[in-house]
C-alpha cells in the first residue's frame, strides 16, 4: 500500500530536549516536505527536499533541521524544542507533477 | 508572494442542506496547481481535487463539485446533499507549477452537518 509514515504519531516532551519526528515513505518519490498546522494559520512549510541531499528552507524553518540521505527517509529534527513549536507536524511527498501524499501527523507538545 | 483566503471560517448546516466553501487566492503566475483537501476530526489530511489553472473547466465527483473562476481567482466547493460523514475541515490550496510546488494553503473552513 502507498503511504507516507510517521513516527511518532504523538509526542509531549519538555524545553530544550532533542527530538527527532521520522517520515518514511514508499512510492519513490522524489520531492518531500514538512509542514506545521497551527489553529487559525492553516498549514505553513517548515523545509523541503527536491532529492537526495537537496533540502531547502520553507516559510517556518527557524527551530527545525532536516536531513536527506536516502530517498525514502525525511527526518524532521527539533534540536532545542521550545514551547512555540508545539504543533501538529505533517510530512508529505510526491512525484513530480503529482498532487502531495501527506502522512497522518505527528502532535508535538513542548511543556 | 501566493495567498489563499478561506474567508468562512466556520459553516454549520443540517443535513442534505447544500453548502458551498468559498476560496479566493492570489499570484503572480500565470499558471498554477488549485486543491481542496479534507481533515476529518481524526486529523489526517485528505487529498480531494487538483486543478490546472489553465483548464477551467468546472468538475464533479459524486457529490462534490468544483467551481474555478479564473476571472474572479476563485475556486469555490460544494457539497451537494450534505451529510454528517462531511462534518471535517477543508483546506484550500495554491501551488507553482515548476519549481518546488510548495503548498500555499488557506486558513481552512471547519464544517459541521447537523443531523
Amino acid at each position: 500500500e502507498a503511504q507516507v509514515t510517521q513516527n511518532p504519531r504523538y509526542l509531549i516532551t519538555v524545553t530544550g530536549k532533542k527530538l527527532t519526528v521520522t517520515c518514511s515513505q514508499n512510492m519513490n518519490h522524489e520531492y518531500m516536505s514538512w509542514y506545521r498546522q497551527d489553529p487559525g494559520l492553516g498549514l505553513r512549510q517548515i523545509y523541503y527536499s527536491m532529492n537526495v541531499e537537496v533540502t531547502d528552507k520553507g516559510d517556518v524553518p527557524e527551530g527545525y533541521k532536516v536531513s536527506r540521505k536516502e530517498k525514502r527517509n525525511f527526518p524532521l529534527i527539533l534540536e532545542s524544542p521550545s514551547p512555540n513549536q508545539t504543533s501538529l507536524y505533517f510530512c508529505a511527498s510526491r512525484r513530480q507533477g503529482l498532487g502531495q501524499f501527506f502522512g497522518p501527523g505527528t502532535r508535538l507538545t513542548v511543556l | 508572494a501566493q495567498k489563499v483566503t478561506q474567508a468562512q471560517t466556520e459553516i454549520s448546516v443540517v443535513e442534505k442542506e447544500d453548502v458551498t466553501l468559498d476560496c479566493v487566492y492570489e499570484t503572480r503566475d500565470t499558471t498554477y496547481y488549485l486543491f481542496w483537501y479534507k481533515q476529518p476530526p481524526s486529523g489526517e489530511l485528505v487529498f480531494l481535487i487538483r486543478r490546472n489553472s489553465f483548464d477551467e473547466q468546472n468538475e464533479i465527483s459524486g457529490r462534490y463539485s468544483w467551481n474555478f473562476q479564473k476571472s474572479t481567482s476563485s475556486f469555490n466547493f460544494t457539497i451537494t446533499a450534505s451529510q454528517v460523514v462531511d462534518s471535517a475541515v477543508y483546506f484550500c490550496a495554491l501551488s507553482e507549477i515548476q519549481g518546488a510546488q510548495k503548498l500555499v494553503f488557506g486558513q481552512g473552513t471547519r464544517l459541521t452537518i447537523n443531523p
